[in-house]
């Protein structure tokens, strides 16, 4: 079966680093994607990588490896307004996102 | 990035009647748009994918006649939630799929509260 698991909460300082890891199982494989979800609101886009590597886009990063099924998004420079959900979301071999139960990360001062 | 837009953003309706919903992709045209429904504090759940011009494909569990699906054009698909009841209230997302070059992910309505009294 298709599977994506991500850890349900996470916990850190204002002005750390924090890495939210992603594990996916599918049918096929065309990327994966991170979304972030403010509490009352509708996911935004943050990232998406296909090949493996690091893809950098100013204070986050997003880290794919196929081979391992395993993904990661860091969040350098925490900031307060960066508490959210973070949706892990695997395309499969239909073009159809097989979504993770999300990450709650909270931000501490 | 694209926007997609959704409305109305809050509807508050009395048991057995019927919500429309709109989603519009208002800077790109989508051939493919999601519709989501999330309970508080749980993970999207995909309802079903609407595609333009052709009827919708729901997810097992999801009631068709209940939950009727029209995407009339390449920017806009509706949701008709039919003889609402309580059980209903949830918030509702569409997301419409963009394809720019090799990318192609999807970017989300900003959402629809509905709440069933």
């Amino acid at each position: 079966g298709q599977n994506i698991d991500q850890p349900t909460e996470m916990t850190a300082t204002e002005g750390a680093i924090v890495q939210i890891n992603c594990t996916y199982q599918t049918s096929g494989f065309n990327g994966l994607f991170w979304y972030q979800q403010h509490a009352g609101e509708a996911p935004t886009f943050l990232s998406y990588n296909v090949l493996d590597g690091l893809e950098e886009k100013g204070r986050f990063s997003s880290f794919l490896s196929r081979s391992k099924g395993y993904s990661y998004l860091l969040l350098k420079e925490l900031q307060m307004k960066d508490s959210a959900s973070y949706l892990c979301a695997a395309m499969d071999s239909n073009y159809q996102l097989i979504w993770g139960a999300g990450t709650k990360l909270i931000i501490k001062p | 990035g694209a926007v997609v837009s959704q409305h109305p953003s809050w509807v508050i309706c009395k048991s057995g009647t019927s919500v429309k919903i709109e989603c519009r992709s208002l800077d790109f045209q989508a051939t493919t748009m999601f519709w989501y429904r999330q309970f508080p504090k749980q993970s999207l759940m995909l309802m079903a994918t609407s595609n333009e011009g052709s009827k919708a494909t729901y997810e097992q569990g999801v009631e068709k006649d209940k939950f009727l699906i029209n995407h009339a054009s390449l920017t806009l698909s509706t949701l008709t939630v039919t003889s609402a009841h309580p059980e209903d209230s949830s918030f509702y997302i569409c997301s419409a799929r963009a394809v720019a070059g090799v990318l192609e992910t999807q970017y989300f309505g900003p959402g629809t509260r509905l709440l069933v009294l």
